[in-house]
């Protein structure tokens, strides 16, 4: 089951800099798309959020672009922090039903000081 | 901020035990959810639970898992006769509503012996 993929298991970025983590998906029916955080031995924490009917979602450093056409949306953190050094999961939903969520396999971002 | 509990944190088990999964969800919250992460996997949606009922369940939600909710704050996982496959962490989540991002546990690791 490929339905999200994150095609990149790990990206170093130096302090200050803006990370950038790409996601794409094949489901055409899902229209939410969401970022997740975790750290080690953390349950995944809620990043931020974009419905299909936007193609950008801004909260403070981090900024989600959607590409509906390329099935692609990518995650930006202006500046990197240290404490941003994470995994990062994308993961999507179908309207209707009960919200049942389909991830990633994650991206490790390691950000440099 | 308001959290998901989960214990225990981890679970040591003989294969063919049953095992319990307990997650006291955000008090305030409607829906529940169950997922799992093998070693080295993406996070899995096991099932969704609303109004005191599944709502949806993913085909590893066989007839070897039950959840239930038996009173107003827990929220359980049980597995009958577990497996050595059944091996992972388990993470509970839990949403205020229909258009609500999921908030997870910290998840309990469950090692099956």
């Amino acid at each position: 089951d490929q339905q999200v993929k994150q095609n990149s298991p790990s990206l170093s970025v130096q302090e200050g800099r803006i990370s950038i983590l790409n996601c794409d998906y094949t489901n055409s029916m899902f229209d939410y798309f969401l970022w997740y955080k975790k750290y080690p031995a953390e349950g995944p924490t809620f990043l931020i959020s974009i419905s299909s009917i936007k193609d950008k979602n801004e909260d403070g450093r981090f900024t989600v672009f959607l590409n509906k056409s390329a099935k692609h949306l990518s995650l930006h953190i202006v500046p990197s922090q240290p404490g941003d050094s994470a995994v990062y999961f994308c993961a999507a939903r179908t309207s209707g039903g009960y919200q049942k969520v389909t991830f990633g396999i994650g991206t490790k971002l390691q950000v440099i000081p | 901020e308001p959290e998901v509990t989960q214990t225990p944190s981890h679970q040591v088990t003989q294969m063919g035990q049953e095992v319990i999964l307990r997650c006291v969800p955000i008090s305030n919250h409607l829906y529940f959810y169950w997922y799992r992460q093998i070693l080295g996997q993406k996070v899995e949606f096991l099932v969704s639970f609303y109004n005191n009922e599944i709502s949806e369940k993913s085909e590893i939600f066989d007839d070897q898992f039950s959840v239930e909710r038996p009173d107003g704050s827990n929220f359980t996982l049980k597995i009958r006769s577990t497996k050595l496959e059944d091996s992972a962490m388990y993470f509970c989540a839990s949403a205020g509503g229909n258009n609500q991002p999921q908030h997870f546990g910290d998840g309990t690791r469950l090692s099956i012996l």
